[in-house]
């Protein structure tokens, strides 16, 4: 059963724009996320986090939204660039710990 | 040397061949995993070490054999494996203490795994 969902595997923008992200769980007990970057034959590398303590965490153009509510959160890129250009997981983890459980990831492309 | 990295980048094998993947990390960090991601799925932990004792194992099966004989270095041997074992393997290690977690861990770049 899959705890974290992110549909609309692909996702392209125009150089500038704003690109939104979705993800979404379905583990209550869940109360830390994170989201990860990956480019081609790369590992994915750590970008952005937040405790479900917090709705908004914000990190230059990075920022994450929780709605715990909803079991939805969302990272937003602003402005988006070229190099934005990789795929990105949602990933979530109960206390903090190192578990985690990823989404299946979306490909971002930024149009120059 | 920096982070992670996982050797050989790229491995073919028969389905009756032994091989190991290799994982190193230079980070000082305590805990190290196994992830498999394949295709259109989302990344699955398949084991994690801590403190060089095997914590998780989540359900995976046996051909697939895990070893970690320091702190730095994790291996995932792999014997009469599958084609549907075929995926990108990927290495993950993070601190771990009383104190608390982050739940960031730091990847390799992968095994890219190909079974015939």
């Amino acid at each position: 059963d899959q705890q974290v969902k992110q549909n609309s595997p692909s996702l392209s923008v125009q150089e500038g724009r704003i690109s939104i992200l979705n993800c979404d769980y379905t583990n209550s007990m869940f109360d830390y996320f994170l989201w990860y970057k990956k480019y081609p034959a790369e590992g994915p590398t750590f970008l952005i986090s937040i405790s479900s303590i917090k709705d908004k965490n914000e990190d230059g153009r990075f920022t994450v939204f929780l709605n715990k509510s909803a079991k939805h959160l969302s990272l937003h890129i602003v402005p988006s660039q070229p190099g934005d250009s990789a795929v990105y997981f949602c990933a979530a983890s109960v206390g903090g710990n190192n578990r985690l459980a990823f989404g299946k990831g979306n490909q971002v492309v930024v149009i120059p | 040397e920096t982070g992670v990295t996982q050797t050989p980048r790229h491995l073919v094998m028969g389905m009756t061949n032994k091989k190991s993947l290799k994982c190193e990390q230079h980070l000082g960090h305590n805990a190290m995993y196994w992830y498999k991601q394949s295709a259109k799925k989302p990344l699955e932990l398949m084991f994690v070490y801590s403190l060089e004792e095997r914590v998780e194992n989540n359900s995976v099966p046996s051909r697939f054999s895990p070893e970690c004989p320091n702190s730095s270095h994790l291996f995932l041997h792999l014997h009469t494996l599958q084609p549907e074992d075929s995926a990108l393997y990927l290495c993950a290690s993070s601190q771990d203490s009383l104190a608390g977690h982050t739940g960031e861990l730091f990847f390799g770049e992968g095994s890219r795994l190909t079974v015939l």
